[in-house]
């Protein structure tokens, strides 16, 4: 009954493959993201979609593409993976459309560690 | 300008203890909400407590309780009676105001804490 989960956990790879990280939830939010965590532990906003639409696309290279195929979704395409790529994934989800703004706290799912090697 | 700051890199505290991690915000909005998340060495990110920019109180969860002064733009957390398993990283975040699906969070670099038996 995970709220926020990710596949894979783990991934390791080599530099100019092509991967994809999934995220689902489980709790009838209307609004997904992906956060970036540095190796400095620093984390910052990829994308947002709210209802499948993409809403916030940060400064993120082009060979980052988010799909939201229904509102319980939202996966993550690299393409063409460089060394700069290696982090960690967190997928998140909120609702916006609520009554109280407490209601719109961001729940996390694991994270997926990337390796480029 | 940094929006979220957390001047304490690292803390140590002793078991049962109370301590107090530092959060300093910049906004010009009027309606914010101040997030703490906890990251243990497990990598997941848990969210902790949450203050609405017009709360008239102080949040508390538990061990947990927020020190939000607002004219200072402040929102320290207080953890009362440490535990060893409190041990992790901790992130001060902040969503600002905005249309459905642009309230992302941003977060501070996060402090690490050590709890000492």
């Amino acid at each position: 009954d995970t709220a926020v989960s990710q596949t894979p956990k783990y991934l390791v790879t080599q530099m100019g493959n092509d991967k994809s990280i999934k995220c689902e939830q489980n709790l009838g939010h209307d609004t997904m993201y992906w956060y970036k965590q540095d190796s400095k532990k620093f984390l910052k906003i990829m994308f947002s979609y709210n209802n499948k639409e993409l809403i916030i696309n940060e400064t993120v290279p082009n060979r980052f593409s988010p799909k939201s195929p229904d509102k319980a979704h939202l996966n993550l395409h690299i393409n063409s993976l460089e060394l700069g790529d290696s982090a960690v994934y967190f997928c998140a989800s909120s609702q916006e459309t609520l009554r109280t703004p407490r209601e719109e706290t961001q729940y996390f799912g694991p994270g997926t560690r990337l390796l480029v090697l | 300008a940094q929006k979220i700051t957390q001047t304490q890199p690292g803390m140590f505290v002793q078991e049962k203890e109370a301590v107090t991690l530092d959060c300093t915000y910049d906004t010009s909005d009027q309606s914010y909400g101040l997030f703490w998340y906890k990251q243990p060495s497990s990598g997941e990110m848990i969210f902790l407590i949450y203050q609405g920019s017009y709360d008239e109180q102080n949040a508390t969860e538990g061990r947990y309780s927020l020190n939000f002064q607002k004219a200072r733009k402040s929102a320290n957390l207080v953890i009362s009676a440490s535990q060893l398993g409190d041990s992790a990283m901790y992130f001060c975040a902040m969503r600002e105001g905005g249309r459905t699906g642009r309230r992302a969070l941003t977060f501070g670099s996060g402090t690490r804490l050590q709890v000492q038996p």
